[in-house]
């Protein structure tokens, strides 16, 4: 399988706890991409690498956020002393850069980590 | 007022009916734009991208209309397996930077019917 890949699928912690997600892109594509997506809405944009550089963050990502993609290829996604509001479904998704700044590409997105804190 | 709106839904449409689904957006800097189709508990997934001469693809119209920062899509002689939740994109990059900052819409869902 070629595709984006998350690990874990599903995860359930306890209010406080930190957790911590991986998200594999396509091994071509350069740019990454975190949402995080609650029920009835659409995902929400958290954060973009262009290869292991972090371009944009989202105001929605507090301090207790951090990303990584410390060689440009895959990307962890920790949350620290989750709250019960961070339950929600993190997707990752990848594309290919586009020859100038302003080209965007399809971005194919990974199955998601879905996160319950209790 | 939201970045990105779309129809409430659901649209429940029996088999066959043409349905189309409605977007505005309120940054006129937009750039790039975009419907992704989502199943239920699955990722979304790119159905097709939105051109300024508005663009076809079998069944499938979207159109764009800068002026009125709106978008549209149309799906004719809908299928059962059109039912999902249709999500509207829009992509805020900028042309001086690398910055990329997509925001998508709340969805608005679809039940195709026998």
């Amino acid at each position: 399988d070629t595709g984006v890949s998350q690990d874990p699928r599903h995860k359930i912690t306890k209010r406080g706890q930190n957790v911590t997600f991986r998200c594999d892109p396509i091994s071509e594509h350069n740019r990454l991409y975190w949402y995080r997506q609650t029920l009835g809405q659409g995902p929400e944009f958290l954060t973009y690498f262009q290869n292991e550089a972090q371009l944009e963050k989202s105001r929605l990502l507090s301090d207790r956020f951090s990303a990584e993609r410390p060689k440009g290829s895959f990307s962890t996604l920790e949350i620290q002393r989750t709250e019960q509001g961070d339950s929600a479904m993190y997707l990752c998704a990848s594309s290919l850069e586009g020859a100038t700044s302003g080209d965007t590409y399809e971005q194919y997105f990974g199955p998601g980590t879905r996160l319950t804190v209790t | 007022r939201k970045e990105v709106e779309q129809d409430p839904g659901p649209f429940n449409v029996p088999e066959g009916a043409t349905v189309a689904f409605n977007c505005t957006y309120s940054n006129s800097a937009s750039q790039s734009f975009f419907w992704y189709r989502q199943d239920c508990r699955k990722e979304p997934k790119l159905l097709m991208s939105v051109y300024s001469s508005g663009n076809e693809d079998g069944r499938f119209t979207a159109q764009l209309n800068r002026a009125s920062q709106y978008i549209s899509l149309l799906i004719r002689d809908s299928k059962l397996s059109d039912s999902a939740t249709y999500l509207c994109v829009v992509n805020q990059n900028s042309r001086d930077n690398y910055g990329q900052n997509f925001v998508f819409g709340p969805g608005t869902r679809l039940s195709v019917l026998p």
